[in-house]
């Protein structure tokens, strides 16, 4: 069974920056695994910020930005605000199936 | 506006059924395939299924694969997840999300989400 991991939790202070990562258990995370990211805020539905590794749509806030880093999926944040402070969660495509990674819980302090 | 509405949920008994709708409006949803995925309470997202734009490839978690079953029918911009054999670990919020076709981007918005909990 595959997993994708993520780390639990971060702490980051406003106006820094933070990466958070994605890890296969299959190995390297590359571009065909297509990673998504999401945003979510308790009580709401997740929102989608980065498509394709890299791609941001036209809501996802520029400080918001998706690469590979060392084998792994990253969503790095520049600048963050207050509002950042959610659980984010990446998407990892293998194949006909889609695995979510457990989440990090983001905080703003 | 681009809207997804599921319903379909409640109270489902172990080894039980319940059958999930998730309505489309706002864009042409014979172009996008569409996944649901579920959230336990206090948990992290699982996806559960997919099916392509015109119903004819579908795929599944592990976790659910033999017990539910994922549809859908462009006429009325519906998809539907038939869950079977109800477990305990099946209870969750259900999302229904959309996927362009040629893309892999998954897109916003996802519905506001249906509750399922599975209890004798």
């Amino acid at each position: 069974q595959t997993v994708v991991t993520q780390e639990p939790s971060l702490t980051v202070s406003p106006g820094g920056t933070v990466t958070l990562t994605c890890a296969s258990s299959t190995g390297a995370v590359t571009s065909v695994y297509y990673p998504n990211w999401f945003q979510q805020k308790p009580g709401q539905a997740p929102r989608a910020l980065i498509y394709s590794t890299s791609n941001k749509h036209s809501w996802t806030p520029a400080r918001f930005s998706g690469s590979l880093l060392g084998g792994k999926a990253a969503l790095t944040l520049s600048g963050v605000q207050p509002e950042d402070e959610a659980e984010y969660y990446c998407l990892i495509y293998y194949g006909g199936v889609w695995v979510f990674g457990g989440g990090t819980k983001l905080t703003v302090l | 506006e681009v809207q997804l509405v599921e319903s379909g949920g409640g109270l489902g008994q172990p080894g039980g059924s319940l059958r999930l709708s998730c309505a489309a409006s706002g864009f042409t949803f014979s172009s996008y395939w569409m996944h649901w995925v579920r959230q336990a309470p206090g948990k992290g997202l699982v996806w559960v299924s997919r099916i392509n734009s015109d119903g004819s490839s579908t795929s599944y978690a592990d976790s659910v694969k033999g017990r539910f079953t994922i549809s859908r029918d462009n006429a009325k911009n519906t998809v539907y997840l038939q869950m079977n054999s109800l477990r305990g670990e099946d209870t969750a919020v259900y999302y229904c999300a959309r996927v362009p076709v040629g893309s892999w981007a998954w897109s916003d918005p996802w519905g506001q989400g249906t509750l399922v909990t599975v209890s004798s």
